[in-house]
């Protein structure tokens, strides 16, 4: 697509709950990135994916938060038991991928607002 | 792992006036520093950006300026306009687990500008 799609642009779940977020990356860009901003400050790196393949997920919190990219193209965060904690703006950039000066250029989608009651 | 610290937290200015936001980080391993500017709402936009192989980068009103010895960098925002009015964010990218570089944020500058 033209830019990086995040779906659904709000979603609101019970403590408890488990939730699915959806990025879809710009056609073409085999890097993709899942940042997490909470309110007043800047995006926190939780997971990243180099074509299929998680290639670096040290800043996922804990074990609730796991992430996919089966097919090197959408991915997929996902949530168990949900906590209020987990309230957040759920950022997804991508970017041409590779080592070096082809990994430059990230480009975000618009989040996805998670509220966790 | 980078940390990366921002000043100031606001910033209000004078229509016309200069800004400028500064940033350091810890990890000298960091080689390129992008600067977003985010409008209430809205995703994060890449305004301007420098690699450690450059000093200074300048585009129309905006300059970047990278001093690497002091591991610092800075946004200057000349002639400042009320549609500059945002949060902006540095980030120094570090080199992650898959060999790419992933940027850490600073908490950003709640920049006002004044008509």
């Amino acid at each position: 697509g033209a830019g990086v799609s995040q779906t659904p642009s709000n979603k609101v779940t019970e403590k408890g709950k488990y939730v699915e977020l959806r990025c879809d990356p710009i056609s073409g860009h085999t890097a993709l990135y899942w940042y997490r901003q909470s309110l007043g400050q800047g995006p926190e790196f939780l997971i990243y994916f180099q074509g299929t393949g998680a290639a670096d997920d040290s800043g996922l919190p804990n074990d609730r938060f796991f992430a996919v990219r089966p097919e090197g193209s959408v991915s997929t965060l996902k949530i168990q038991r949900t906590e209020r904690g987990d309230s957040a703006v759920y950022l997804c950039a991508s970017s041409p991928g590779g080592t070096g000066a082809s990994n430059y250029g990230y480009t975000f989608g618009s989040g996805t607002r998670l509220t966790v009651v | 792992g980078e940390n990366v610290e921002q000043h100031p937290s606001t910033l209000s200015v004078q229509e016309g006036d200069s800004a400028v936001i500064k940033c350091t980080y810890s990890d000298s391993a960091s080689n390129y520093f992008p600067w977003y500017k985010q409008e209430l709402g809205k995703r994060p936009q890449l305004i301007i950006d420098i690699r450690s192989n450059v000093g200074e980068k300048k585009d129309q009103r905006i300059a970047v300026t990278l001093n690497k010895t002091a591991k610092h960098f800075s946004l200057h925002i000349t002639e400042t306009q009320p549609e500059d009015s945002a949060v902006y964010f540095c980030a120094a990218s570090w080199l992650g687990r898959g060999g790419s570089y992933i940027p850490t944020f600073g908490r950003g500058t709640s920049l006002i500008v004044h008509p």
